[in-house]
């Protein structure tokens, strides 16, 4: 079975400062890894992914991800918090290549405070 | 805007009515997919649909739950004889490329 884990609900980050949201998986075979963004009556937001190669990942607005197979985790990250960065943030992971779902984790809120 | 739409953004129903929720996916996208979202959850995949076919369904989906993908386009998602439980946000989504879905704004259902 497959699954995602969001340890933190909230992150509270001070603007200006890196910032990470952790994420942890369990998936039997090669894990296909996301992140979304959700933003107050809007739609989920494609951030980025992690299929294969290197294990750090580049993604919209200034987002990255570090893939850890050890570790099992896929953490995002950025250098640099805006206070237009705060939202709710999804991880998810694909059980197979090709396969049509997405399991998501609870999400985790990130406030930035100016 | 050329995003996924979703229509009604919001719906409130009494217990037993039946409800209709539409998804208009980006034009070139020929995979679509549903998911429910309920408060302090992520979204949990009900259906997936690769053009009118459709592929999955996920155990979530009970009987009361319809999913159509007529002419390969627009998707419809009916709820019969609503519950309670039935409380949450109705997500569409849809994809060119397997694995990066794009998803709409969400219809939010209250059943009470």
């Amino acid at each position: 079975a497959q699954s995602v884990a969001q340890p933190e609900d909230q992150v509270n980050v001070a603007e200006g400062n890196p910032l990470t949201v952790k994420c942890t998986y369990s998936v039997s075979g090669n894990p296909y890894l996301f992140w979304y963004v959700q933003y107050p009556n809007r739609g989920l937001q494609f951030l980025l992914k992690y299929i294969t190669g290197d294990n750090l990942v580049k993604g919209s607005y200034g987002f990255e991800a570090e893939f850890n197979k050890s570790q099992t985790s896929f953490h995002l990250k950025k250098p640099s918090a805006l206070v237009s960065d705060s939202a709710l943030y999804f991880c998810a992971v694909s059980p197979r290549a090709g396969a049509n779902n997405l399991f998501f984790g609870t999400g985790t809120r990130l406030t930035v405070i100016p | 805007d050329t995003g996924v739409s979703q229509d009604p953004r919001h719906k409130i129903t009494k217990r037993g009515q039946n409800v209709t929720f539409r998804c208009d996916p980006i034009s070139e996208h020929n995979r679509l997919y549903w998911y429910r979202q309920t408060l302090g959850q992520g979204p949990e995949f009900l259906t997936y649909f690769q053009n009118e076919a459709q592929l999955e369904k996920s155990r979530l989906l009970s009987d009361r739950f319809s999913a159509e993908r007529p002419k390969g386009s627009f998707s419809t998602l009916e709820i019969q004889r609503t519950e309670q439980g039935d409380s949450a946000m109705y997500l569409c989504a849809s994809s060119l490329i397997v694995n990066e879905q794009y998803f709409g704004p969400g219809t939010r259902l209250t059943v009470t």
